[in-house]
């Protein structure tokens, strides 16, 4: 596509359900990136797909975060038992390529805002 | 690990240069890039520098100097519409490919 597309942009969920948030990259765009970010923080890391594989997987806070990106494309990430502390915008970005050069430049989608009661 | 720090706030008036430093900690190194986020919208690509000196791209320049460990985004001919979050972000050999952010400066523009 055109951009990166999240879907939903909002997600309002109760604590302890089971959330799952959606990124489309732009075609072409091997690497994959999931940010978290918090009212008035930068994007912080949470994991990165070269094609199907999650190269690094370091910023997942818990057990509880799994994503998976099975054709190479779309990724989906997936909280479950969610609590309070999980409130947040989570951001997906994709790049050409993961090498040095690709992976400064990095297309954001609009974001999934995330908010559990 | 690595780390970045960067101004919280700038306030400059319209038609002004403005200047946002960064400072960086990382082990390896591989650009300083600068992304810009209006409140509520997602941050879009400015610069990346993976080399000394400065970049220039329209009324925006990036500068870093790797031997410092610093960089800069300079902003010419202020607009209203440059009011934002800019935040620099590293990407180094500790953190793999992936890019580390600083916590952002609100830029306000006044008339």
């Amino acid at each position: 596509g055109a951009g990166v597309s999240q879907t939903p942009s909002n997600k309002v969920t109760e604590k302890g359900k089971y959330v799952e948030l959606r990124c489309d990259p732009i075609s072409g765009h091997t690497a994959l990136y999931w940010y978290r970010q918090s009212l008035g923080q930068g994007p912080e890391f949470l994991i990165y797909f070269q094609g199907t594989g999650a190269a690094d997987d370091s910023g997942l806070p818990n057990d509880r975060f799994f994503a998976v990106r099975p054709e190479g494309s779309v990724s989906t990430l997936k909280i479950q038992r969610t609590e309070r502390g999980d409130s947040a915008v989570y951001l997906c970005a994709s790049s050409l390529t993961g090498q040095h050069s690709g992976a400064n430049v990095l297309t954001f989608g609009a974001g999934s805002r995330l908010t559990v009661l | 690990g690595q780390s970045l720090e960067q101004p919280s706030e700038v306030t400059a008036v319209e038609g002004a240069i403005v200047q946002i430093n960064c400072t960086y900690q990382t082990s390896g190194f591989y650009g300083l890039s600068w992304y810009q986020q209006h409140d509520g919208g997602a941050p879009t690509f400015l610069s990346y520098n993976a080399l000394d000196g400065l970049e220039e791209t329209g009324r925006f320049s990036s500068f870093l100097s790797r031997s410092d460990s610093y960089g800069y985004l300079l902003l010419q001919e202020l607009q209203m519409k440059d009011s934002a979050s800019y935040f620099c972000a590293v990407l180094g050999a500790g953190g793999g490919n992936k890019l580390t952010f600083g916590t952002g400066t609100q830029l306000k523009v006044e008339l």
